[in-house]
């Protein structure tokens, strides 16, 4: 069985400063994809970043970015330039079998 | 592109009631997934469907939950009878993916038992 572990449960940053999101996973899984989505107030979760575990190199999609290490099991978000539009509920998740972290509540303060 | 679309956005029943939810996944989406959340917690898996078949249901309660998803496409999920600790977010994603893809959610359905 998987376990997926966010020790944060909540953080702050300032706009336009920089924060960095951790999770731990654990599995015996050889072939698996990390995610992280975000679920703003009242609205629908939606994809962030994914990364292949296969894959070495840190996936990035523009102001978000992860640092994966596989013989950690850790994968966190850093997300830079931080927006208002950022604050939300931030999920670590694990495939093949869906499995979900507890959440870490971000709020971007102006 | 239409995106996941669930209904009835909110609920409220007494115990012992049931209740059921209607999810229709992006056009083409083979595979699809019920969730449940808690107030406070992450998506917990209930079930998984590709196409009309089930993947994985051990999460599943199944002395009072069920879902089924005829022909493929749209999926209902059902509680009979429900219980306070039923009290949740119920969410359906789909994905193109079986395994790895990105999983598309819906607005979600809270349920309020009292």
């Amino acid at each position: 069985a998987q376990t997926v572990t966010q020790s944060q449960p909540e953080m702050s940053v300032q706009e336009a400063e920089t924060v960095t999101l951790s999770c731990t996973y654990d599995t015996s899984e050889s072939n698996y994809y990390l995610f992280w989505y975000k679920q703003p107030p009242s609205r629908q979760m939606i994809l962030v970043i994914r990364q292949e575990a296969y894959k070495q190199q840190n996936a990035t999609e523009n102001r978000f970015s992860v640092n994966f290490q596989k013989a950690a099991k850790s994968f966190s978000l850093k997300i830079s330039d931080s927006q208002l539009g950022d604050t939300a509920m931030y999920f670590c998740a694990f495939m093949p079998r869906p499995f979900f972290g507890t959440g870490t509540s971000l709020t971007v303060i102006p | 592109e239409a995106g996941v679309a669930q209904s009835p956005r909110y609920k409220i029943i007494e115990k012992r009631q049931s209740v059921a939810f209607w999810c229709n996944p992006i056009s083409g989406h083979a595979t699809l997934y019920w969730y449940q959340q808690i107030l406070g917690q992450g998506p917990k898996l209930l079930i998984q469907f590709q196409n009309n078949g089930v993947v994985d249901d051990s999460q599943l309660p199944k002395d009072r939950f069920s879902a089924e998803r005829l022909k493929g496409v749209d999926s209902t999920l059902k509680i009979q009878p429900a219980k306070l600790e039923d009290s949740a977010v119920y969410l359906c994603a789909s994905s193109p993916l079986l395994f790895s893809g990105e999983q598309f959610f819906g607005p979600g359905t809270r349920l309020t038992v009292l």
